[in-house]
């Protein structure tokens, strides 16, 4: 059963610039999250979908943006790039969201704003 | 509730040791909690869950320990290897899809 995939690995940017991410979930599961690490934040949150609907949105400034499609794959968008945006996006999968459902993480996408 | 990873606590244990690492959380509401492993250039890994409403669970060479009371989380991996050196962090949540976490632990397993 193949994971959670990202793609790409690896992105650079300028800053003012806009990039797509993009999150495969496990086969079955209906909910993608979406996270921002970096080492001075952390883990953090930026939202979630469920059968293409944003059903929870983190504190996140509206330049990021995520979209799922009909088979559960998700995008996230960010524009208008700042340096402060580089960090490892990850997505993580679960079969609905549930609060009690274990989440799947994918390895991630690394982008660094230059 | 968010976690401020400025700098990242290290915990160093022998091989063949126990491990204990805690976490407090913020979150009265947070009735699902999970410890997660992260090794270098990895996602977080899945290591074990637990409900508001046990106080203990167990799982194979790792023990997670909840009290509500204080708001504290603890994970026990026993008789640490050092395929166990990695950052663990505990997430909790109380909504749809949305894990908040800690700010992590870094274990550092010595031979």
């Amino acid at each position: 059963k193949a994971g959670v995939t990202q793609t790409p690995r690896y992105l650079i940017k300028t800053r003012g610039q806009q990039v797509t991410l993009s999150c495969s979930p496990i086969s079955g599961h209906r909910s993608v999250s979406w996270y921002q690490q970096t080492p001075g934040q952390g883990l953090q949150f930026l939202f979630e979908y469920f059968s293409e609907t944003q059903r929870n949105k983190g504190n996140f400034p509206g330049r990021f943006s995520g979209r799922q499609f009909s088979n559960s794959r998700s995008e996230m968008n960010v524009s208008t790039l700042e340096l402060g945006d580089s960090a490892l996006y990850l997505c993580a999968s679960s079969l609905a969201g549930n609060m009690n459902t274990e989440a799947f993480f994918g390895q991630g996408t690394r982008l660094t704003v230059v | 509730g968010e976690s401020v990873g400025l700098h990242l606590p290290t915990l160093s244990v022998q091989e063949g040791d126990n491990s204990i690492i805690n976490c407090a959380y913020s979150n009265s509401a947070s009735d699902y909690f999970i410890w997660y492993k992260q090794e270098s250039g990895k996602g977080p890994q899945f290591i074990i869950d637990i409900r508001s409403n046990m106080d203990k669970r167990q799982g194979q060479r790792v023990t997670v320990l909840l009290n509500k009371t204080v708001k504290h989380l603890s994970l026990q991996i026993a008789a640490t290897q050092p395929g166990d050196s990695a950052v663990y962090f505990c997430a909790e949540t109380d909504s749809w899809g949305k894990l908040q976490f800690g700010a992590g632990t870094q274990v550092v397993v010595t031979p």
